[in-house]
């Protein structure tokens, strides 16, 4: 358990309306992400970050953008919601030393009206 | 991107019986990662293999690297309600910071 918990765990808004989800670990863990899960489409990674301040695009980042401000926190950010963008998010971390497996939080429920 | 066939999409079994998943890939992976989902929550992760030919196990679960580096297989054995979920695989190349997924296997038991 790498102590990994996300907020809001559900969230209903409206189309047009900016939403962040936030991923705070308390691990020290270097590597943080965030995933996309959808029916037929398993896990999809969003961005990544590798450090504080240095992030990178996934294959779903259109209409998303994070930030990492400090090790222990990672932002999710959309910045104008669609109804496509209704899934369940989730953040996974890894050490980033030696054995590099993710874990994962528990998940962000959101749904865009 | 880039996904790995995970096989079979879905199972239905008898409490007790045991149970066979793989996954299969088209690229060379260092790392190959086990994971079952329960409904409403994230992954867990299950088993971690980091050579090629290394047999893990934990609990009734046992996983395989695959020789060829290019799959991995999950066994459980005796099969219980608690079973129930979707298994996840995940492969890792060398030095790359991200993971490739499988689809899933659902696993459903009846009693």
């Amino acid at each position: 358990d790498a102590g990994i918990t996300q907020s809001p765990r559900h969230k209903v808004t409206e189309t047009g309306t900016p939403v962040t989800l936030r991923c705070h670990q308390t691990e020290n863990h270097r590597y943080m992400y965030w995933y996309r899960q959808d029916p037929g489409h398993g896990l999809r990674l969003i961005h990544y970050s590798y450090g504080v301040k240095d992030t990178d695009k996934g294959e779903v980042s259109d209409g998303y953008s994070v930030s990492r401000s400090k090790t222990e926190d990672f932002l999710l950010t959309l910045e104008s919601a669609t109804s496509s963008q209704t899934s369940v998010y989730f953040c996974a971390t890894a050490p980033g030393v030696g054995y590099n497996e993710q874990f994962f939080g528990p998940g962000t429920r959101l749904t865009v009206l | 991107g880039q996904q790995l066939n995970q096989s079979p999409q879905s199972m239905f079994i008898q409490e007790g019986e045991d149970v066979s998943m793989n996954c299969t890939s088209s690229s060379i992976f260092n790392t190959w990662l086990w994971y079952k989902q329960d409904p409403g929550e994230g992954p867990v992760l299950l088993i971690a293999l980091y050579k090629a030919g290394e047999l893990t196990s934990n609990g009734r679960l046992t996983a395989q690297f695959g020789i060829t580096r290019k799959d991995s297989f999950l066994n459980i054995s005796a099969s219980i309600p608690s079973d129930v979920g979707i298994y996840f695989c995940a492969g890792q190349a060398l030095g790359a910071q991200k993971l490739v997924f499988g689809q899933g296997t659902r696993l459903t038991i009846n009693p």
